[in-house]
């Protein structure tokens, strides 16, 4: 099975903050990657694909980088709203998620 | 407009049964796969199964072998969990989420339910 490191666990920003999550998988899962927002008592948000692929909608202050092991979220100019928890997951292989990162503004 | 609505839900004793449903609308179901992604309240994601577009691909995380089976109908837009032998540790919300492939093995999720909670309790 593919695990997936996802660290910091949390973290606290302050508006206008560059802040960066990294995902580290235990083995090679190309750019098999995507990232998803999730706020409380809601289901998931998918921002990011292929690592580095951003959605429809989603505003460009989130990016995407990485291949192979280790991977990286990162938003440029926090925002109220992006206050939330983050989950990386690889789907090279069915599908792992990180442990997510709770991000306090 | 997509929409994915988990229903059967609730609570069920140590050993018991549950069938979980995902009604789908908005797109042309059969030409996704789909998957059950569970959480536990307060906790992270876990991919649970996962079926492909003509459901003749069916998988399963290894603590769901041989105790859950996922189904589809692509003629009712509808994909189903049926969980027997339910543990306090499939206590969790069920998520429907929808793959952006037709098959594989792996995909991400573009669209989710709302979810369905499980309680497995005495």
């Amino acid at each position: 099975d593919i695990q997936m490191a996802q660290s910091p666990s949390s973290l606290s920003a302050s508006v206008g903050d560059r802040v960066t999550i990294t995902c580290r998988a235990s083995q090679n899962i190309d750019r098999w990657l995507a990232w998803y927002q999730q706020k409380p008592g809601k289901a998931p948000k998918l921002l990011i694909s292929e690592a580095s692929g951003l959605q429809s909608g989603v505003p460009s202050r989130f990016s995407g980088s990485g291949s192979g092991t280790e991977f990286s979220l990162t938003i440029s100019s926090l925002q109220p709203d992006d206050s939330a928890t983050y989950y990386c997951q690889q789907y090279n292989v069915f599908s792992t998620f990180g442990q997510g990162t709770k991000l306090d503004i | 407009e997509l929409q994915l609505l988990e229903s059967g839900g609730g609570l069920v004793e140590p050993g018991g049964s549950l069938k979980l449903s995902c009604a789908a609308s908005g797109f042309t179901f059969s030409h996704y796969a789909m998957s059950w992604v569970r959480q536990v309240p307060g906790k992270g994601l876990e991919w649970v199964s996962a079926i492909s577009g003509s459901g003749g691909g069916t998988y399963y995380t290894d603590s769901a072998k041989g105790r859950f089976t996922i189904s589809r109908d692509n003629s009712k837009d509808t994909v189903d969990l049926q969980m027997n032998f339910l543990r306090a540790d499939d206590t969790a919300v069920y998520y429907c989420a929808k793959g952006t492939v037709t098959a594989g093995r792996g995909y991400h999720y573009d669209y989710w339910g709302k979810g369905a909670l499980v309680t497995v309790s005495s």
